[in-house]
């Protein structure tokens, strides 16, 4: 089955610094890799998701990088802001049709310094 | 539109009670999934349903029943609790086609403790 490593666990930036985080996968089919956003005591939310067939994805503040060969993407948070700090999660999956199951990333906590 | 909900939002048990936990989604979704969230473990899936009446094992099966009876509903069942039960649960739905597919809603999650 697939299996997603997320480094690293913990992240503190500044206010206004950019963060980062990464994620390698195992599974040579999985074709589409979201990122979740998980706040204090709430449920995770998607916050921007990538297939394979692009390699980069911008949403305002934030993007996601896709190395298919490599089997790892990225989170970019620019500018980032106290309401940036959370958990985040990135996910693997074969978008296909009878494809049901995510596997998530172990998580980082990301901190914003003000 | 209220999304995806869990009750209860947190519970108390004695090792060996039994508990339901309920998920409600009022997004017509077919897919529906329960999790569990453990420190440093991230989320890990118990069970799912592709649909109504059915049900198929995740990666952390062991000590959990489900049951998906109505289309909107998705119930977790701990028949004998035991310690290592203790963790958050999240339910969450998708629907089974369309341009958000992929995309898994989640609820507030409910926080078990096993004593």
């Amino acid at each position: 089955g697939e299996n997603v490593e997320q480094h690293p666990s913990t992240l503190s930036v500044q206010e206004g610094d950019s963060a980062v985080i990464k994620c390698t996968y195992s599974d040579s089919a999985s074709n589409y890799f979201p990122w979740y956003k998980q706040e204090l005591g709430k449920g995770p939310q998607l916050i921007i998701d990538i297939r394979s067939n692009v390699g980069e994805k911008k949403d305002q503040r934030i993007a996601v990088t896709l190395n298919k060969t490599a089997k790892h993407f990225s989170l970019h948070i620019t500018e980032t802001q106290p309401e940036d700090s959370a958990v985040y999660f990135c996910a693997a999956k074969w978008a296909g049709a009878g494809s049901y199951q995510l596997t998530f990333g172990k998580g980082t906590k990301l901190s914003v310094i003000p | 539109n209220a999304g995806v909900t869990q009750t209860p939002k947190f519970r108390v048990l004695k090792t060996g009670q039994s508990m339901t936990l309920l998920c409600a989604q009022d997004m017509n979704h077919e897919y529906m999934y329960w999790y569990r969230q453990d420190p440093g473990m991230g989320l890990r899936l118990i069970h799912y349903s592709v649909g109504e009446g059915t049900t198929a094992k995740g990666e952390v099966p062991d000590g959990y029943n489900v049951s998906r009876l109505k289309k909107q509903n998705f119930l977790l069942g701990l028949e004998s609790a035991a310690p290592s039960q203790t963790s958050v649960y999240f339910c969450a739905s998708s629907p089974s086609g369309g341009l958000t597919y992929n995309e898994q809603f989640f609820g507030p999650g409910t926080r078990l403790t096993v004593l």
